[in-house]
């Protein structure tokens, strides 16, 4: 079946560093892929996706391109802030019939200043 | 829009009461999903809806859950008798067919006691 991998975390930068969290997905055929995140006590919200190959997704200063060679979505930031503490969640899903995200278990990140 | 509601935002009970969880989805939206999420389990899909009909239930733990969607704009997740082992964060999340993008709510906090 489909599935989602993605790093294991926690992962505690400073504040300033380079980001990355990586993503992999085993499906058949092209899904879409997305970048959820949770902030402390809230639900989850859509940070950015990719809909075909190559595609870059990006939002608030993070990005991800869709690799289907490599069939990974790897997250990235420059220079992170303590406002992206969070839980990232790597997902994918099949449009136009089957809504269903698939998730990755997710990955706690905490920023220290 | 005020985005997908839930009620009540925390819940504490006894173990063998009855527990109600609701959802409002965003208008429009036709398909509705219920996660729940725990430190040791992450996140689990226990059931979606695609125009209040339910589409897949196959992650519902166990017959003392059950969930309804009467109309389109009010979905129920019900435990009957509740467990300590039921303790969570109940989220509902709605999507529109096409997008694949979920929006989630702010979820439910559940302590059976």
């Amino acid at each position: 079946g489909d599935s989602v991998t993605q790093m294991e975390g926690p992962v505690t930068l400073s504040e300033e560093a380079f980001l990355t969290i990586n993503c992999t997905y085993t499906a058949t055929g092209y899904p879409s892929l997305f970048w959820y995140v949770q902030y402390p006590g809230e639900g989850l919200q859509l940070l950015l996706k990719a809909t075909k190959a190559d595609d870059k997704g990006s939002n608030k200063g993070f990005e991800a391109t869709y690799r289907k060679e490599t069939t990974s979505f790897h997250l990235e930031k420059g220079s992170v802030q303590v406002s992206d503490s969070a839980v990232y969640f790597c997902a994918l899903s099949f449009n136009f019939g089957n809504e269903k995200l698939t998730f990755g278990t997710g990955t706690r990140l905490t920023i220290i200043p | 829009d005020a985005g997908v509601i839930q009620s009540p935002r925390h819940e504490v009970t006894e173990m063998g009461q009855e527990v109600t969880l609701r959802c409002k989805p965003i208008s429009g939206h036709d398909y509705l999903f219920w996660y729940r999420q725990t430190m040791m389990r992450g996140l689990e899909l226990l059931i979606y809806f695609n125009n209040n009909v339910p589409i897949d239930d196959s992650g519902m733990p166990e017959d003392r859950f059950s969930a309804k969607m009467p109309n389109a704009s009010f979905s129920t997740l019900k435990i009957q008798p509740s467990e300590p082992r039921d303790s969570a964060v109940y989220f509902c999340a709605s999507s529109l067919s096409g997008g694949g993008i979920q929006y989630f709510g702010a979820g439910t906090r559940l302590s059976v006691l």
